[in-house]
């Protein structure tokens, strides 16, 4: 079945450096791809996405990247803050049925 | 600005019991989602419905079923609850997309069960 495997599962950075998270999925249909982002006791809230006709999508510090012949996708987060913090999950649409496939998360700690 | 809701935030159960978590979105989605979310294994699908009285099974249904009356609310029902459904439940809405089903799901602020 599909299948995204997310790494790493947790990643510790000190504030201000780069953080960069990877996804890998398994549905070559795929062609929606949104991240989220979960703070300590609080829902899911989305991020950024792409689309699949799009190679890379930013907003302010954070980033999206995707590659549809590797079939991978990665998140970019530069000048780090410890309201970065959180667990991040990516996902992969399954093709025509609204279903989204998630990865496991990565915790991000931001050093201050 | 969506909002997406459930019934309890805490919920404490014993063995056996009859449990259900409901939720309620305000604006007109068509899909309705229950996930479950424990550490290391990220959000898993435990079932999905796609307009009212329509449901589909997702990764892990079994010990589940649900309910989908009115298009605003989407009930999760654990008919004998067990210690291995001690988890987070997270419950999203979206609508289909323009461009196909795809599209944005929004989270409910999750219900976590304990079944002692």
């Amino acid at each position: 079945g599909e299948n995204v495997e997310q790494h790493p599962s947790t990643l510790s950075v000190q504030e201000g450096d780069s953080a960069v998270i990877k996804c890998t999925y398994s549905d070559s249909a795929s062609n929606y791809f949104p991240w989220y982002k979960q703070e300590l006791g609080k829902r899911p809230q989305l991020i950024i996405d792409i689309r699949s006709n799009v190679g890379e999508k930013k907003d302010q510090r954070i980033a999206v990247t995707l590659n549809k012949t590797a079939k991978h996708f990665s998140l970019h987060i530069t000048e780090t803050q410890p309201e970065d913090s959180a667990v991040y999950f990516c996902a992969a649409s399954v093709s025509n049925t609204g279903k989204l496939i998630f990865g496991q998360g990565t915790t991000l700690q931001v050093k201050p | 600005d969506v909002k997406v809701t459930q019934s309890s935030r805490y919920l404490v159960k014993r063995t056996g019991e009859k449990v259900f978590l409901e939720c309620v979105q305000d604006m007109d989605h068509e899909n309705m989602f229950w996930y479950r979310q424990d550490p290391g294994l990220g959000l898993r699908l435990i079932y999905f419905s796609y307009d009212v009285k329509m449901k589909e099974k997702g990764d892990i249904p079994e010990g589940y079923s649900v309910s989908r009356e009115k298009k605003e609310r989407f009930s999760l029902i654990l008919e004998s609850a067990s210690t291995n459904q001690t988890s987070m439940y997270l419950c999203a809405s979206s609508r289909p997309g323009a461009g196909g089903p795809e599209e944005t799901q929004y989270f409910g602020p999750g219900t976590r069960l304990l079944v002692l």
